[in-house]
C-alpha cells in the first residue's frame, strides 16, 4: 500500500510568520508531487507542484523536495488569516492517480 | 483556466435511488477521476478513466459505477443508494501526469 502521510495539527502560527507543512511518502519511485489547499466546504486548489529535488518558490509558496529521504515539504511565508485552510499533500503513484495525505491543518491568527 | 463543473453542490436522496453524478471539464483533458472525501479518511480514488469508453477501478469502487460516453463528461453512478455513501463527491481531471484540476464537489446525502 503507498502511503503519505501528514501529521493532521492544527499548526498554529501568528500572522506574518512562515508555517512549514510536511509530508513523507512511501512509494521511492515516486516523479512528482502536488500540494493542495482545501477550505473548509470546499473542494482541493492545486497550489504547486515540484518534480525535481531541491526548491520551488512561487511568490509566498515555496515547494521543498527531498527524494533521498522521501520528504515534501511546504512553507508559507509572510502567513496571512486567508491562509488558514487545510492542506494536502499528494503524490503520482500510478500513471496519472494520485495518493493523497489526509492533510494538515493550518490556523493563523491575526 | 482549467474548468471542472460538476452537476449539483447538494443532493439528498434516498435508500436505493438510482444517483447520477454528472463531471464536465472544458480542457480537452484525456483523464478523468472520481473521489469521495470523508471526515478523518482523506480523499479516496473511486474510479478513474484514460479515455472515452476506458474504466479503471479505483480503491472503493464498490457501489458505484461510472461512465464516460464523450471525452469531457465523467458520471459516477449509484446503483442503489445506500447511508453509507453518504458523502461529498470530487471529480477531477488531468492531462498526462500533470496537477489534477478539481471540481466544486457534490454533498451528497442518503437518507
Amino acid at each position: 500500500q503507498k502511503e503519505v502521510e501528514q501529521n493532521s495539527g492544527p499548526l498554529s502560527v501568528p500572522e506574518g510568520a512562515i508555517a512549514s507543512l510536511n509530508c513523507t511518502y512511501s512509494d521511492r519511485g515516486s516523479q512528482s508531487f502536488f500540494w493542495y489547499r482545501q477550505y473548509s466546504g470546499k473542494s482541493p486548489e492545486l497550489i504547486m507542484f515540484i518534480y525535481s529535488n531541491g526548491d520551488k518558490e512561487d511568490g509566498r509558496f515555496t515547494a521543498q523536495l527531498n527524494k533521498a529521504s522521501q520528504y515534501v515539504s511546504l512553507l508559507i511565508r509572510d502567513s496571512q488569516p486567508s491562509d488558514s485552510a487545510t492542506y494536502l499533500c499528494a503524490v503520482i503513484t500510478g500513471y496519472s492517480t494520485l495518493t493523497f495525505g489526509k492533510g494538515t491543518m493550518l490556523l493563523v491568527s491575526p | 483556466d482549467v474548468k471542472v463543473t460538476q452537476s449539483s453542490r447538494y443532493l439528498v436522496k434516498r435508500t436505493g435511488e438510482k444517483v447520477f453524478l454528472e463531471c464536465v471539464q472544458d480542457m480537452d483533458h484525456e483523464n478523468m477521476f472520481w473521489y469521495r472525501q470523508d471526515p478523518g479518511l482523506g480523499l479516496r480514488l473511486i474510479y478513474f478513466s484514460y479515455d472515452v469508453k476506458m474504466k479503471e477501478k479505483g480503491d472503493i469502487p464498490e457501489g458505484y459505477s461510472v461512465s464516460r460516453e464523450k471525452k469531457e463528461r465523467f458520471s459516477l453512478i449509484l446503483e442503489s443508494a445506500s447511508t453509507n455513501q453518504t458523502s461529498m463527491y470530487l471529480c477531477a481531471s488531468t492531462k498526462g501526469q500533470g496537477p489534477q484540476y478539481f471540481g466544486p464537489g457534490t454533498r451528497l446525502t442518503v437518507l
